[in-house]
């Protein structure tokens, strides 16, 4: 069964610095990936998602991903964070095999500071 | 604003007892799925109904079930409660084709709370 994979539960940064969110999963057979936002409060807001064609995926708020098929990871990054980015953040995959779901990371709470 | 609106946002019930969440789609969406957020963990998926018929299934006991009705809301019932149903529920609507794409619009969620 598919599983993803964050290793990081939190990542404090300082406002304007870069960032990287890992993600990890488990196979690369047929699958599609996505990176969800969840503020406090509030469902998920899908990010960006990679279903084919380039590696290099962008998305809304400046997030960009990048899908790595020999490492089986699809890592997010912004080069200069703001406070508002400040939120939870998720990675998941569908497996084109069992297309009736999504299967979600543990997720990674970004904390900007000023 | 994604259009998709649960309730209650939050209940506190007693373990043994049943509860009911509800969830209303976005407008021109056929399908809905709900997940169970525990704290500090990620969405898992419950199940998923399309055109009012269970459509799919994640690792849940019969004790979690649900309903999609003719304007494509939907019910959550959990009964028999125990403390570790304690979560925030999701809903997610979307068309069919939309699940494996990602293009899935999720409510706010009902924090249950199980004592």
């Amino acid at each position: 069964a598919q599983s993803v994979t964050q290793l990081d539960s939190q990542v404090p940064v300082f406002e304007e610095a870069p960032v990287e969110l890992r993600c990890n999963y488990s196979s690369s057979v047929s699958v599609y990936l996505f990176w969800y936002v969840q503020y406090p409060n509030q469902g998920l807001q899908l990010l960006l998602k990679y279903l084919s064609g380039s590696t290099l995926v962008k998305g809304i708020n400046g997030f960009e991903a990048e899908f790595n098929k020999s490492q089986t990871s699809f890592h997010l990054r912004k080069p200069s964070v703001h406070i508002s980015d400040t939120a939870e953040y998720f990675c998941a995959v569908s497996d084109l095999r069992d297309t009736d779901k999504l299967i979600f990371g543990t997720g990674t709470r970004l904390q900007v500071f000023p | 604003e994604t259009g998709v609106t649960q309730s209650p946002t939050h209940l506190i019930k007693t373990r043994g007892q049943q509860v009911t969440l509800r969830c209303s789609s976005q407008s021109g969406h056929n399908t809905v799925s709900w997940y169970q957020q525990a704290l500090g963990q990620g969405p898992q998926f419950i199940f998923q109904y399309y055109r009012e018929e269970e459509n799919g299934r994640g690792n849940f006991p019969p004790r979690f079930s649900g309903l999609q009705f003719p304007n494509y809301s939907s019910e959550l019932n959990v009964n028999a409660l125990e403390l570790d149903d304690s979560a925030l529920y999701l809903c997610a609507s979307s068309l069919i084709a939309g699940v494996s794409t990602g293009e899935l619009f999720f409510g706010e969620g009902s924090r249950l709370t199980v004592l």
